[in-house]
């Protein structure tokens, strides 16, 4: 069964790197999504990706943040000065088409640790 | 805002025994989806059973059932004949007609004991 991709496992940054998280979503998949999961806490919604533009976001996603779809495989996730507060599990998402009976497949997760 | 509830940190059952997990939610909204997802130590969220709130009848799927009070706004799963592969993080979560995002509950871990 096709499958999420995320690479890498576990990053290790220091506090105002940047960092680049990289999901390969499935091929016929038409929409993607970033959660994250902060230690201990619940699963957030970062943001939503279709058609090659953002089409929702949470608060959580700040200036600090983009995402990119640059070849029509990989689609990633950038955080330009990392807080330690960005450390968390982040999870990539994505479905054929935005129906609720459409299953929403997540990848493995990426854990940032940012020191 | 739409929030999702689960008072159970942690759950144990034995192996091949019935378990039930809470879940809550709030919402104003009438149209809208519940979902219990699986997450086990290899991280990945799996989907279990999918609940559409305009339907009276608990979704099942296999060993998996979901008790839906929707006036109470409870969603409760419940895994019969627990095996150790269920072992794993349970998470309940809600998105209402229209939405792209999800919202998740806190989680619930799950431990089999043989």
């Amino acid at each position: 069964e096709p499958e999420v991709t995320q690479t890498p496992s576990h990053q290790v940054t220091q506090m105002g790197q940047e960092v680049i998280l990289r999901c390969v979503p499935i091929s016929n998949h038409l929409y993607f999504y970033w959660y994250r999961q902060i230690l201990g806490q619940k699963v957030e919604f970062l943001v939503s990706f279709y058609n090659n533009e953002i089409s929702e976001k949470s608060e959580i996603f700040d200036d600090q943040f983009s995402v990119e779809r640059p070849d029509g495989s990989n689609f990633t996730l950038k955080i330009r000065s990392t807080k330690l507060e960005d450390s968390a599990m982040y999870f990539c998402a994505s479905e054929e088409r935005a129906s609720y009976n459409s299953p929403l497949h997540f990848g493995n997760g990426t854990r940032l640790t940012v020191t | 805002a739409q929030t999702v509830t689960q008072s159970q940190p942690e759950m144990s059952v034995q192996e091949a025994e019935t378990v039930t997990l809470s879940c809550t939610y709030d919402t104003s909204e009438s149209d809208y989806y519940l979902f219990w997802y699986k997450q086990p130590p290899s991280r990945q969220m799996i989907l279990v059973i999918r609940q559409e709130a305009y339907k009276q009848q608990n979704a099942t799927e296999n060993r998996f059932s979901v008790n839906f009070q929707k006036a109470a706004k409870s969603f409760s799963l419940k895994i019969s004949d627990s095996q150790l592969g269920d072992a794993a993080m349970y998470f309940c979560a809600y998105i209402h007609q229209g939405a792209q995002k999800l919202v998740f509950g806190q989680g619930t871990r799950l431990t089999i004991n043989p």
